[in-house]
């Protein structure tokens, strides 16, 4: 069963504008990660925060974790249509090498 | 980070038959898993293939139609077998190293017809 709820499930904004991304889970967690896929591709891994950690960056990325709240959201700034992608959050129970459990995904587009 | 090989990239099969898809890994890693997503849906974790012993799978999937080999740390397989419309999916494996991010190949893409 689905461990995160995206939110929204479909966004809309121009290139330029910011996009937020929320995802929220159920269970205790080890770590959050956050992919993007491409239309009918596969997943490319944007991000890991780990539970001890409340924020982190990478380019034009921001993650943040609150695990009080089982939440955790996605910034991109600056967006760009090549950023158009579904974007999943996927948590890992852990400790050690467990699956992921995803997210059903939030569906971005970005117009040029 | 691990680069993840799979094939076939896609493929359209005749209901009653079976697909083995292969994915390698560029380098030795701990885990590998097999995922799948339904057309419009998030992805669900099929089994983890274990290496040298049979895959654990997640409630709903059984070895029998989705038999999976793992005989190295670096290659893995996943057999869709007597497929009907409704295994039209696209499948994903993945590796992690030690505490590293998992990632993903490219999936294959399966049609049934």
């Amino acid at each position: 069963s689905q461990q995160g709820e995206e939110d929204p499930q479909a966004l809309s904004i121009q290139e330029g504008e910011n996009a937020t991304m929320n995802c929220s889970y159920k269970t205790s967690i080890n770590n959050l990660q956050w992919y993007r896929q491409n239309s009918g591709r596969g997943l490319v891994h944007l991000i890991l925060i780990r539970s001890n950690e409340r924020e982190k960056h990478s380019g034009r990325l921001r993650v943040t974790l609150d695990t009080s709240k089982k939440s955790s959201s996605l910034l991109i700034t600056a967006s760009r249509a090549a950023d158009t992608a579904s974007y999943f959050c996927a948590t890992d129970l852990g400790p050690g090498n467990t699956p992921l459990v995803f997210g059903k995904g939030t569906r971005l587009s970005v117009i040029a | 980070s691990a680069v993840i090989s799979q094939k076939p990239s896609r493929d359209i099969c005749q209901r009653g038959t079976s697909l083995t898809i292969q994915c390698q890994v560029d380098s030795q890693v701990t885990m590998m898993f097999w995922y799948r997503q339904q057309p419009g849906q998030s992805l669900t974790l099929i089994a983890t293939a274990n290496q040298g012993s049979e895959a654990t799978y997640e409630s709903g999937f059984v070895i029998d139609k989705f038999p999976i080999s793992r005989p190295n740390l670096t290659f893995s397989t996943l057999t869709v077998s007597n497929m009907s419309p409704e295994d039209s999916s696209i499948y994903l494996c993945s590796a992690q190293r030690g505490n590293q991010p998992q990632h993903f190949g490219d999936g294959t893409r399966l049609s049934i017809l």
